[in-house]
Formats: C-alpha cells, structure tokens, sequence
C-alpha cells in the first residue's frame, strides 16, 4: 500500500473561502500530480510536479494554486472557494523510470455551499 | 491531443458473467495501463502493458495490449461483487512525462 495522505478527507465550507488541500508522501516520488473528479466520472488532471520548485498546469482548467517546496509536500489552494468548485480532489505520485505509475492519495471531498 | 477513448461507459451484470472494456486510440500507444476504482474510494494501479500483443493475467483478470497497440482491453471471467467499481485505462505521454486517463466504464453487479 502506497504511503500517500491526504488532509482533510471531507471539506464543508462558504463560499468566498480560502483553502488548502494537503497532500504529502513519504515514498520519496519526484513526481506529484492534482486531479479533480466528479463521483463516477473522468480524472481530469489540474496540476503536476517534476519536484521540488517544478509546477504545471494540467489539462483541466482550475482555479487553484499549488506549490512545491518540498518533495514531499503538494499542497492546492482555492483562493475564493465557489460552488463550480464542488468535487473530489486526488492526488497521486510517481517514481520517474517506473512507467509511470501513479500512487493515489484517499482523495478530500470538497463542498461549497 | 493523445486520449484514449474507453467504452462502454457503464456495464452492469448479473454475478457470474463476463465483463469486457474496451479502450481504443487513433495513435500508437507507447504502454498501457490499467486502474481500479471502487465506489468512494481512490483509483489503484492493476497493471501496466507494453509490448505488441501482450497478454496478462491477475487471477480472473486478463488484460491485453492490441498487436497494433492501438488498443487494450480487460476482461473479468465470472464476475464477483467485489468487482463492482469505475476501471480506467491510461496512457502514457512520453513528452510530458504524465498519464492520460479514458473515461472510464463504471461496472455494477447484480447478486
């Protein structure tokens, strides 16, 4: 089983709010990624990492923010929480030269009211 | 862009049949791999294929990579409810180093 977290698991919150969803690994990954998913439905990639000081947008327009200041640590951030925000967040890692293969974190359920 | 399109979009069975999903791409596939995600919960890495015609197997399991490799398809013989969840193909885009998921084929059962 992958060692990857994510904080919180579930998010209730107002609109206008500020946000950070956690997402951290103890695998050493270089790579981390950001998906947004609506229950049942597609991943949409919103960001990704190389490592440390690395961030890229993904295919999904979002609104939010991420960081990358230590390998182990991928935070996203909503500046302004909104309802269109509603979803469940995954966040996953790899480890380069392994084909890819991305670890998934528990996901946060997020709603905004 | 690269996307491999997953079909059917949902399957739903009676315990103890077949189930097949398909994923198709107009482009050569460097690999392909495969995920499980049951309901609420996160998607989990099944396999990974990558030569011309491969074929796999994880118990009732069968995963196959196209001789083109232009295609993949995952086959469960004799369904069980432990089955039940969204499977996902992937590919790899070698450029950008990252993983282009299908849409997905949520699988119910039927006990």
């Amino acid at each position: 089983e992958a060692d990857i977290y994510q904080t919180p698991r579930y998010l209730v919150i107002g609109t206008g709010k500020k946000i950070t969803l956690e997402c951290s690994q103890t695998m050493g990954h270089d790579k981390m990624y950001w998906y947004q998913q609506d229950p049942g439905m597609e991943l949409h990639l919103i960001h990704y990492s190389y490592g440390v000081n690395s961030t890229e947008k993904g295919d999904l327009s979002s609104e939010s923010t991420v960081s990358r200041i230590r390998t182990e640590h991928f935070p996203l951030t909503l500046e302004s929480a909104r309802p269109s925000h509603t979803s469940q967040y995954l966040c996953a890692s790899s480890l380069p030269g392994a084909g890819e293969t991305q670890y998934f974190g528990p996901g946060t359920r997020l709603l905004v009211l | 862009g690269q996307q491999v399109m997953q079909i059917p979009q949902y399957q739903h069975v009676q315990e103890g049949e077949d189930f097949t999903t398909y994923c198709n791409s107009s482009t050569t596939l460097s690999n392909i791999q495969w995920y499980k995600q049951r309901p609420g919960g996160h998607p989990v890495f099944l396999i990974q294929l990558v030569k011309s015609g491969e074929v796999k197997k994880q118990k009732r399991l069968t995963f196959q990579f196209g001789e083109a490799k232009k295609n993949s398809s995952l086959h469960i013989t004799a369904t069980q409810t432990t089955d039940v969840g969204t499977y996902f193909c992937a590919e790899i885009i070698q450029g950008a180093q990252k993983l282009v998921f299908g849409q997905g084929t949520r699988l119910t059962i039927n006990p």
